[in-house]
């Protein structure tokens, strides 16, 4: 079955160390988003990626980084710039960016936490 | 740019009873809309969605959502809630012709179900 596979479901990291939150989509799907969601604050949008090579910065990109250098995968690089990056971090992608939209695909996500 | 506001943030319900979500969105060009449901530690499911055509929109599990232009809102609505239907659900928007940024998300509504 297609889907987006996020991994690791649980990540822990230490002050000053980057970590990377891998995005894996076997949909043919265009385009890729990052999201954070933290306890009532809804979804942050971080990055996203509408072709491969190119990527756009979302609502709250510093202390982020991403890469796609393939269409199937997007992933998500934390940062020691990022102060605050205990969160659930969840990934999705979509057919068409703009086009009449069949919504998003989500995966399961990946919850980061600070050690 | 569009936005969504999700008037509850929580809404506890016994169950059995009918439940309306409230969604309410600005947009100053024409909209898609979306409900999605978000199970703990999971990834987000769509429920429904508007494109065109008829105002009322039926979804999964017993959901449906009516669109209404004059008052630029979403509601979600199901008449007799399970236990099984407690979860977040967040409304979301995306702007015909394409949002540079894809989807733009409410911030939630925990729905609870009482027995």
């Amino acid at each position: 079955d297609g889907g987006i596979t996020q991994s690791p479901k649980y990540l822990f990291r230490k002050e000053g160390q980057n970590v990377t939150l891998s995005c894996e989509q076997n949909l043919n799907h265009d385009a890729m988003y990052w999201y954070r969601q933290d306890p009532g604050q809804g979804l942050r949008l971080i990055y996203y990626s509408q072709i491969v090579n190119d990527f756009q910065k979302g609502d709250i990109a510093e202390g982020y980084s991403v890469s796609r250098e393939k269409k199937e995968s997007f992933p998500l690089t934390v940062t020691s710039a990022q102060k605050n990056p205990t969160a659930f971090y969840l990934c999705a992608s979509s057919a068409i960016l703009g086009g009449p939209p069949s919504g998003y695909t989500f995966g399961s996500g990946t919850r980061l936490t600070v050690v | 740019a569009q936005s969504v506001t999700q008037l509850d943030s929580q809404v506890p319900v016994f169950e059995e009873a009918p439940v309306e979500l409230r969604c309410n969105y600005s947009s100053s060009v024409s909209v898609y809309l979306f409900w999605y449901v978000q199970y703990p530690n999971q990834g987000l499911q769509l429920l429904l969605k508007y494109l065109s055509g008829s105002t009322l929109v039926k979804g999964i599990n017993g959901f449906e959502a009516e669109f209404n232009k004059s008052q630029t809102s979403f509601h979600l609505r199901k008449p007799s809630v399970h236990i099984s239907d407690t979860a977040e659900y967040f409304c979301a928007v995306s702007e015909r012709g394409g949002g540079a940024d894809g989807l733009t998300f409410g911030k939630g509504t925990h729905l609870i179900i009482q027995p």
